[in-house]
């Protein structure tokens, strides 16, 4: 079946670099039309979609956000890897991976069960 | 940028109700809107596609529609597991998520 899982630091220094990977089984980021996402919610806000990898390598991301955004994938395939620079306090939030198979409509299928994120001193 | 409003920004129901929820696009934005939703503590979940498709899998009670810049979802019959925040979310330039209506027992 399909899952994805979010690894990465509970807890990151301001202005420091975030990387938080998120593993995906179940199905292939080489098929034509998927891709995996990353979307973030910070404690009782609303979501905020940040990026997605597509599976011929296009990568979408949030203007808001591209320059401190960058969405690599490892050479095994099944994860996906989000790097967030200079982070901040209102980067403190719930960040959850998820799948779009959508053939580029944007849909988020399945998710990962997100992990917490801290910027704190 | 696309920004979506919901409203309401909660409201309360009880068992067997039905609801209306409104999702509202600054521009047109065709039939590209989908739904979530999302109960405390979770991860959410997709619930309907392109304005009005149900995902596999989503009780038919659940049903949307709408097209260029207004939207609903509807939920017929609240069931106890039901009551969550909903979020809809564009995608006709990129991605953006609505504000959310949160759903709660009357």
């Amino acid at each position: 079946q399909i899952s994805l899982k979010e690894s990465g630091p509970t807890l990151v220094k301001p202005t420091q670099t975030l990387t938080l990977t998120c593993t995906f089984s179940g199905f292939s980021l080489n098929t034509p039309g998927v891709g995996v996402g990353w979307i973030r919610q910070p404690p009782g806000q609303a979501l905020e979609w940040l990026a997605v990898f597509y599976w011929d390598g296009d990568i979408r991301y949030n203007p808001a956000l591209r320059s401190r955004l960058t969405l690599t994938k490892d050479t095994a395939g099944n994860q996906v890897v989000l790097t967030m620079t200079n982070v901040g306090p209102v980067d403190t939030a719930t960040y959850y991976c998820a799948r779009d198979e959508s053939l580029g409509k944007y849909w988020f299928d399945y998710w990962g069960q997100g992990t917490l994120v801290t910027v704190s001193s | 940028d696309i920004q979506m409003t919901q409203s309401p920004s909660s409201l309360s129901a009880s068992i067997g109700d039905t609801v209306t929820i409104t999702c509202r696009a600054s521009q047109s934005i065709s039939s590209y809107l989908n739904w979530y939703q999302q109960r405390p503590g979770r991860a959410p979940k997709f619930l309907v596609y392109d304005a009005s498709n149900l995902q596999s899998g989503v009780p038919s009670r659940f049903s949307g529609s709408g097209f260029g810049t207004d939207f609903t979802l509807t939920i017929s019959g609240l069931q106890p597991e039901d009551f969550a925040t909903y979020y809809c979310q564009q995608a006709y330039t990129l991605v953006t998520f609505g504000p959310g209506t949160k759903l709660d027992i009357k």
